[in-house]
């Protein structure tokens, strides 16, 4: 079936480090792929996406591109900063009959520090 | 604007208790609406979806149900829980085609003691 396997966590970094949190997928047919991200006590909320391969998804200094030769989606940010920190999720879109499904990883926590 | 509400946003229920949470969204017709569930130390978990009043469709076997008496309103319950029933339970929405984006609410945390 579809799945998604990300790094496993925490990842803890100082201030302005360069992040990469790998994410790899497993999938059916051509996927849309997602980073969702989520704050402490909060639901989830759309980083960044890419619908189709070679498309880079960025947000917030956040980036990811859809790599369909090495079926991946690494989240990369050049400086994080405190208030990155947060789980982050990688999942994958495909159809099934009329409604659309995410399949997520099992999250990642950023844990950024001064 | 679209926003999405779900309450309560925690809840403290005994073993064998019954289960209702509610989630409702705003200012949009006819989304695709989804329960997740959110264990400690996994990932999300997909429980349930609806492309329409009345039509469910159930993910994973358990001891969870859910309903959809209108259209913009989708409810998750149970008869009785149980402890591994426990998690943070995030509704969400969605219209359009593949590539859009899947609007999550506040969420619930349940704890079953």
């Amino acid at each position: 079936g579809d799945s998604v396997t990300q790094m496993e966590g925490p990842v803890t970094l100082s201030e302005e480090a360069f992040l990469t949190i790998n994410c790899t997928y497993t999938a059916t047919g051509y996927p849309s792929l997602f980073w969702y991200v989520q704050y402490p006590g909060e639901g989830l909320q759309l980083l960044l996406k890419a619908t189709k391969a070679d498309d880079k998804g960025s947000n917030k200094g956040f980036e990811a591109t859809y790599r369909k030769e090495t079926t991946s989606f690494h989240l990369e940010k050049g400086s994080v900063q405190v208030s990155d920190s947060a789980v982050y999720f990688c999942a994958l879109r495909l159809w099934s009959g009329t409604a659309s499904k995410l399949t997520f990883g099992t999250g990642t926590r950023l844990q950024v520090t001064l | 604007s679209q926003t999405i509400h779900q309450w309560p946003a925690t809840l403290v229920q005994p073993v064998g208790s019954p289960l209702s949470l509610e989630c409702t969204v705003e200012g949009t017709s006819n989304p695709n609406l989804y329960w997740y569930r959110q264990a400690a130390g996994r990932g999300l978990q997909l429980l349930f979806y609806s492309v329409g009043i009345g039509q469910i469709s159930s993910e994973v076997p358990q001891n969870l149900s859910a309903s959809r008496p209108q259209d913009r309103q989708f409810i998750l319950s149970s008869k009785k829980l149980l402890l591994s029933d426990s998690g943070f339970y995030l509704c969400a929405w969605m219209v359009g085609l593949a590539g859009n984006e899947q609007f999550f609410g506040p969420g619930t945390r349940l704890t079953v003691l």
